[in-house]
């Protein structure tokens, strides 16, 4: 067990829906980082966040949103949803940015029907 | 843009011999390169990662081996196991700009390991 829990484990929807996707980091850690696992793109980082601001950003679509908490937790928000946003969703956190290892969640499966 | 190129796609050993997952990127600026490993329904889990200022690394039964001219990495998995199958990705990070610290890991596309008992 990572100590990093996300909810819900799978979403089914249909396209044009918007869902969000919640992950708890693990105790006292800062950071909080997103990514997008398909079978056409690989694992792909989409966003981190720290200690509630943005910090750093990848090829995430317009259509998707993201936010840290006070309490540190975090949620993506994805919107106008097309059958190609099917796919495994990653929460990971870590004690800080950079190169402290990053634990992972056991994701969100989003199916777009 | 494959920042991080690994293979083979896919390999199959038997019991007790080396699995070698070899991997290279481009970007002169990353960092960091840890090694991942995930089972199926479950998130990638850090196995070992290295810094460029080594050569190899070693834990247990994994080793990292670090060529920085060449700008190629690979894991060494000794004395494999069934229980190793799995998914193993290697990942870059570029840790330090500016200051200020990030984490964004750029993965390669990832090895299907199969050990035969």
């Amino acid at each position: 067990d990572s100590g990093v829990t996300q909810t819900p484990k799978h979403l089914i929807t249909a396209t044009g829906q918007r869902v969000t996707l919640r992950c708890s980091p693990r105790s006292g850690d800062l950071s909080v980082y997103w990514y997008q696992q398909s079978l056409d793109q690989g694992l792909q980082f989409l966003i981190q966040y720290y200690n509630g601001e943005e910090r750093a950003k990848g090829n995430i679509l317009e259509r998707f949103s993201a936010q840290q908490f006070p309490d540190l937790h975090s949620e993506l928000n994805l919107s106008s949803l097309e059958l190609g946003d099917s796919a495994l969703y990653f929460c990971a956190s870590s004690v800080d940015g950079g190169r402290q290892p990053q634990h992972f969640g056991d994701g969100t499966r989003l199916s777009i029907l | 843009q494959q920042q991080v190129k690994q293979s083979p796609q896919s390999l199959i050993v038997q019991k007790g011999g080396i699995s070698i997952i070899n991997c290279a990127y481009e970007n002169t600026a990353f960092d960091y390169f840890p090694w991942y490993q995930q089972f199926p329904g479950k998130g990638p889990a850090l196995l070992i990662a290295i810094r460029p200022d080594v050569s190899e690394k070693k834990e247990g039964r994994f080793t990292i081996s670090f060529n920085k001219s060449a700008k190629q990495f690979s894991l060494h998995i000794m004395d494999s196991q069934p229980g190793d199958s799995a998914t193993y990705f290697c990942a870059a990070i570029r840790s330090n700009a500016g200051g200020t610290s990030y984490g964004k890991l750029t993965f390669g596309q990832g090895t299907i390991l199969t050990v035969h008992p």
